[in-house]
């Protein structure tokens, strides 16, 4: 256990529904960090936030998808109208803001999300 | 072209073996470099950072040659504990979001 938790850890939906995930990152970090991994790959880069401040968007997170860090403590990522290819396993991890660039990140367990 | 190749493997290898994966990456201007392992259906957890010097932690090592761009990871005395797939990493800018590779499985056999 990192320290990082998600919920729910499954999500099985139709698709048109809409969903939300939420991650609660180790207490001291203030960086917050989503991933997308689908089957076979690796985690692909989503979103970054740094307190409140939603930093960085991939070109990855379209119109459907909506992340919010409020108050810089727990997120959350919402996906409307959801698609069969939004299947997935949703990350989170978190990091310190510190001066060493080879600080790690922790990742939570993650969400996985079956869109039928 | 994706950011960070590897070979999927799968690599499989007899217990005791030594077993090496590789990566390249495409962003001359990446300044941090990561291992990570995963097991199936987990999430991703630090094996080791990588540096221009190369480091060791047991019986890993990790690699770095920046001029060709390339990451190795070797794996020696293989235990059938290690079997999982490798994720070669890179950092990417001041936001410190990581660019992974697509993984190499590695299955170690009695």
């Amino acid at each position: 256990d990192t320290g990082v938790s998600q919920n729910p850890r499954h999500k099985i939906t139709k698709r048109g529904q809409n969903v939300t995930f939420r991650c609660d990152p180790i207490s001291e970090h203030n960086r917050l960090y989503w991933y997308r991994q689908t089957l076979g790959q690796g985690p692909e880069f989503l979103t970054y936030f740094q307190n409140e401040a939603q930093l960085e968007k991939s070109r990855l997170l379209s119109d459907r998808f909506s992340a919010e860090r409020p108050k810089g403590s727990f997120s959350t990522l919402e996906i409307q109208r959801t698609e069969q290819g939004d299947s997935a396993m949703y990350l989170c991890a978190s990091r310190k803001q510190t001066s060493t660039i080879t600080d790690t990140q922790y990742f939570g367990p993650g969400t996985r999300l079956t869109v039928l | 072209r994706k950011e960070v190749e590897q070979d999927p493997g799968p690599f499989n290898v007899p217990e005791g073996a030594t077993v090496a994966f590789n990566c390249t990456y495409s962003n001359s201007a990446s300044q941090s470099f990561f291992w990570y392992r995963q097991d199936c259906r987990k999430e991703p957890k630090l094996l080791m950072s990588v540096y221009s010097s190369g480091n060791e932690d047991g019986r890993f090592t990790a690699q770095l040659n920046r001029a060709s761009q390339y990451i190795s990871l070797l794996i020696r005395d293989s235990k059938l504990s290690d079997s999982a797939t490798y994720l070669c990493v890179v950092g990417s800018g001041n936001t410190g979001k990581l660019i992974f590779g697509q993984g190499t499985t590695l299955q170690v056999k009695p």
